[in-house]
């Protein structure tokens, strides 16, 4: 059973535009989110987190939105850029356990 | 500069010929993990490791063995590989577990015949 959910396994985006990536998770404990980013050919890249003692994090074009009582968080991209076309992945841990990973999102943003 | 290294990049074998893929950090990171990538089911882990001569299962652990005699590296060892172990493997570091950013390497592609 997943306990962090990536609903959609791709996303297309006009250049410009804003991107909307979604994580769902079930398990109430995790207290730490994460999001990455990969590209082909290459290992996984850290992008931003949030702890869930906020509801939102920014971090110039990337933002983060956590909302607790839904169990749900969101990665904001404005304005969108073709080089971010690569795969997200959403992870969560659980007081400084490992982490657990979504299947991850293909974005891709069109010029 | 700051790097996760494996060895190999792509492996192509037989099944039950043991395969070692090596895994080194230049961070002096203390938590080491490895693991496998999966169409549709992302990243699940192997096995990690808190610090030296200690290791721990992952969720996946089953098949596969490692060991940290140094500090630095992590061998992620299939003593008789089988055709479900065929997958895209990533070894990582951190400073810690949970909030700290973990490091990748590009990754090991394994295929098991």
């Amino acid at each position: 059973d997943q306990q962090v959910k990536q609903n959609s396994p791709s996303l297309s985006v006009q250049e410009g535009r804003i991107s909307i990536l979604n994580c769902d998770y079930t398990n109430s404990m995790f207290d730490y989110f994460l999001w990455y980013k990969k590209y082909p050919a290459e290992g996984p890249t850290f992008l931003i987190s949030i702890s869930s003692i906020k509801d939102k994090n920014e971090d110039g074009r990337f933002t983060v939105f956590l909302n607790k009582s839904a169990k749900h968080l969101s990665l904001h991209i404005v304005p969108s850029q073709p080089g971010d076309s690569a795969v997200y992945f959403c992870a969560a841990s659980e007081y400084g356990n490992k982490l657990v990973f979504g299947a991850g999102t293909i974005l891709r943003v069109k010029s | 500069e700051a790097q996760v290294t494996q060895n190999p990049r792509y492996l192509i074998t037989v099944t039950g010929k043991k395969l070692t893929v090596t895994c080194s950090q230049n961070m002096n990171h203390e938590y080491m993990s490895w693991y496998r990538q999966d169409p549709g089911l992302g990243l699940r882990q192997i096995y990690y490791s808190m610090n030296v001569e200690v290791t721990d299962k992952g969720d996946v652990p089953e098949g596969y063995k490692v060991s940290r005699k140094e500090k630095r590296n992590f061998p992620l060892i299939l003593e008789s590989p089988s055709p479900n172990q065929t997958s895209l493997y990533f070894c990582a570091s951190s400073a810690g577990t949970g909030s700290q950013p973990q490091h990748f390497g590009d990754g090991t592609r394994l295929s098991i015949l």
